[in-house]
């Protein structure tokens, strides 16, 4: 079964400074992998995603996720974070199959500091 | 604004009751997915269906059950509520098959509080 990890529970970081927000990936052939993005009290909201083609990859919000194949990782990247980026973030994979379902990692809090 | 529309968005009820949640899909989606959100057990995925029919299931007990109307909306019933219920459920709809690049829209979620 397709499936994907995030390593940390929370990640702190000061406001104006880089952000990475770990994801690593285990599937059968191909994958499609997302991130999405849940602020407090809302539903999930799609940042970006990865199916084929260049491994960085430019979404939302100033966000970015590069695809790396021999790692297979694919890490949610902010170049400067804002307070506003302090939500929980999912990494997802979309399953092979008809279903098309995503499976989630168990996320990770991110805070950003003033 | 996702598209999504998910009611009630809170319900509080008691052990041994049953609920059903709705969901309205984005104007065109033929697929809608429901998962269950909670503390320990993260984002889980329930069920989906794919235009009226059944899709794919998850992690869904028995006690819950699920359907999507002619109309594309569904409901998510659940019943013989425990405690361990309790939990954000969420909605998501996507595109037809066919068409269909894995981006899930999700709706704003019920959250459920069974006392």
């Amino acid at each position: 079964a397709q499936s994907v990890a995030q390593p940390e529970d929370q990640v702190n970081v000061a406001e104006g400074n880089p952000l990475t927000v770990k994801c690593t990936y285990s599937v059968s052939g191909n994958p499609y992998l997302f991130w999405y993005v849940q602020y407090p009290n809302r539903g999930l909201q799609f940042l970006l995603k990865y199916i084929t083609g260049d491994n960085l990859v430019k979404g939302s919000y100033g966000f970015e996720a590069e695809f790396n194949k021999s790692q297979t990782s694919f890490h949610l990247k902010k170049p400067s974070a804002l307070v506003s980026d302090s939500a929980l973030y999912f990494c997802a994979v979309r399953d092979i199959g008809a279903d098309y379902k995503l499976s989630f990692g168990a996320g990770t809090t991110v805070t950003v500091r003033a | 604004d996702s598209g999504v529309t998910q009611t009630p968005k809170h319900l509080i009820t008691a052990t041994g009751q049953r609920v059903t949640l709705r969901c309205s899909p984005r104007s065109g989606d033929l697929s809608v997915y429901w998962y269950q959100q909670s503390l320990d057990q993260g984002l889980q995925f329930l069920i989906q269906y794919y235009n009226g029919e059944e899709r794919a299931k998850g992690n869904i007990l028995e006690r819950f059950s699920a359907q999507q109307f002619p109309d594309l909306h569904s409901e998510l019933n659940l019943s013989s509520l425990e405690l361990g219920d309790s939990a954000l459920y969420f909605c998501a709809s996507s595109a037809g098959l066919a068409e269909n690049t894995g981006e899930l829209f999700f709706g704003e979620g019920s959250r459920l509080t069974v006392l």
